[in-house]
């Protein structure tokens, strides 16, 4: 069955900390794929990332990094100098089929972790 | 240009109510979805549809009722409104196109509902 895992509820943190955000996940599938949203207080999902079973590239987008391990079913997520606007509820998802792809893909989501940034 | 717009942004109504959630995407994707999230921020499919047929349905109660009438719009409707339905209703498109605008799953700003 499909699951994914995000132990940490909350993190704090201050500012121009560094912070990674765990997520692990499982499927009996040989490609899927991997996502990361944002939450920020204003309650839009806004996309970070996706990432593709066979791509174990990790991912660097400025002060983002990902850091996908298949072998320990992991897609972290590390935020540099983190800044008050980070401050949201994070979701790591999943996804057995691509994106609108043999018409059954469905996204399945952590429960979130809610970073906060202080001054 | 909003990509997937939802009305409205906010809804509060009377337990037994009817009511509906419009979705409307300019994204030209085939593939649009209904998800629900929960007061402790939990996100779960509740359907999708493909070009208008409904392709997933997750044990949701009969009284929502999704409805497709072309692949640009999913309304939700909603008969005889619970308590417990009081949530986030967040309606999202995709594309297998890796050509598409916005390739991936593009999610709409959420409808809160309150049912008091």
């Amino acid at each position: 069955a499909q699951k994914v895992t995000q132990a940490q509820t909350e993190i704090s943190v201050v500012e121009k900390e560094d912070v990674t955000l765990d997520c692990v996940y499982e499927t009996r599938d040989t490609t899927y794929y991997l996502f990361w949203y944002k939450q920020p207080p204003s309650g839009e999902l806004v996309f970070l990332i996706r990432r593709n079973s066979f791509d174990e590239q990790n991912e660097i987008s400025g002060r983002y990094s990902w850091n996908f391990q298949k072998s320990t079913s992991s897609f972290n997520f590390t935020i540099t100098a983190s800044q008050v606007v980070d401050s949201a509820v994070y979701f790591c998802a999943l996804s057995e089929a691509p994106p609108g792809a043999y018409n059954t893909d469905k996204l399945i989501f952590g429960t979130g972790t809610r970073l906060q940034v202080f001054p | 240009d909003t990509a997937v717009s939802q009305t409205p942004k906010y809804l509060v109504t009377q337990m037994g109510n009817d009511k509906s959630i419009k979705c409307e995407q300019n994204l030209g994707h085939d593939t649009m979805y209904w998800y629900k999230q929960d007061s402790k921020k939990f996100l779960k499919i509740m359907f999708s549809y493909n070009n208008k047929e409904l392709i997933i349905n997750e044990t949701v109660p009969n009284r929502f009722s999704p409805k497709s009438p072309d692949k640009a719009h999913l309304n939700l409707h909603i008969n005889s409104l619970e308590l417990g339905d009081s949530a986030v209703y967040f309606c999202a498109s995709s594309s297998w196109d890796r050509g598409a605008t916005n390739y991936g799953y593009t999610f709409g700003s959420g409808t809160r509902l309150t049912v008091v």
